[in-house]
């Protein structure tokens, strides 16, 4: 079925420091969405990239969509606490679903 | 956004009981729901898709006479997890996308069920 990829599975940074995360498919995507899951709660969505090297800003979140929409990043500027939580990028599986990569875990450290 | 609420948000069930989770769309339709579980530090995982009026959709290794799910309405989808285990302690999340939206729209999500089977 489908797969995604996504690295680092973890990623501690002090405060203050920026953090990426990427995620990556063997096939050609038709868009990929990201989620934030916070510790004990649900996903929730962040952002959807359509186009071919799309780049969206949310404050200090950077997303960027691959040129051959294969890959994607999210790329947060000056970590704060309230960053902590699980990324998770997700694509379309077969049928309506969506297939989630197996998430970065980001702590900040204060 | 559209709201997907889930009950119970937690449950401690005896091994060998069944324990039933909802999941309700409060202010969209959805003909179309999604059945989730996490294990501890682990990604979410697809156990099936829940379609309004019809049979559940199980992915590959998913019983589909252990978790029993009835969607009987666009609002509500039921999962049962029968004669629980320990190994079925869990999150389970459903979500649900807006009827008759694109299928690449996003997706909301439920507060989870932390099911322990003790």
């Amino acid at each position: 079925g489908q797969q995604v990829m996504q690295i680092p599975q973890y990623q501690h940074v002090q405060e203050g420091e920026d953090f990426t995360t990427y995620c990556n498919s063997s096939t050609t995507l038709s868009n990929i969405q990201w989620y934030k899951q916070r510790p004990g709660g649900h996903p929730v969505f962040l952002i959807q990239l359509v186009k071919s090297g799309e780049v969206k800003k949310q404050k200090r979140l950077t997303f960027q969509f691959g040129e051959a929409k294969k890959n994607s990043s999210l790329h947060i500027t000056a970590t704060q606490t309230t960053d902590v939580g699980t990324y998770f990028c997700t694509i379309r599986g077969y049928g309506q679903n969506f297939v989630f990569g197996p998430g970065t875990r980001l702590s900040v450290l204060p | 956004g559209a709201v997907v609420s889930q009950h119970p948000s937690w449950v401690i069930c005896k091994s060998g009981t069944s324990v039933k989770i909802e999941c309700r769309s409060l202010d969209f339709q959805a003909t179309t729901m999604f059945w989730y579980r996490q294990f501890p530090k682990q990604s979410l995982m697809l156990m099936a898709t829940s379609n309004e009026g019809s049979k559940a959709t199980y992915e590959q290794g998913v019983e589909k006479d252990k978790f029993l799910i009835n969607h009987a309405s666009l609002t509500l989808s039921t999962l049962t997890v029968t004669s629980a285990h320990p190994e079925d302690s869990s999150f389970y999340i459903c979500s649900a996308r807006l009827y008759g939206t694109a299928m690449n729209t996003e997706a909301f999500f439920g507060q989870g069920t932390r099911l322990t089977v003790v």
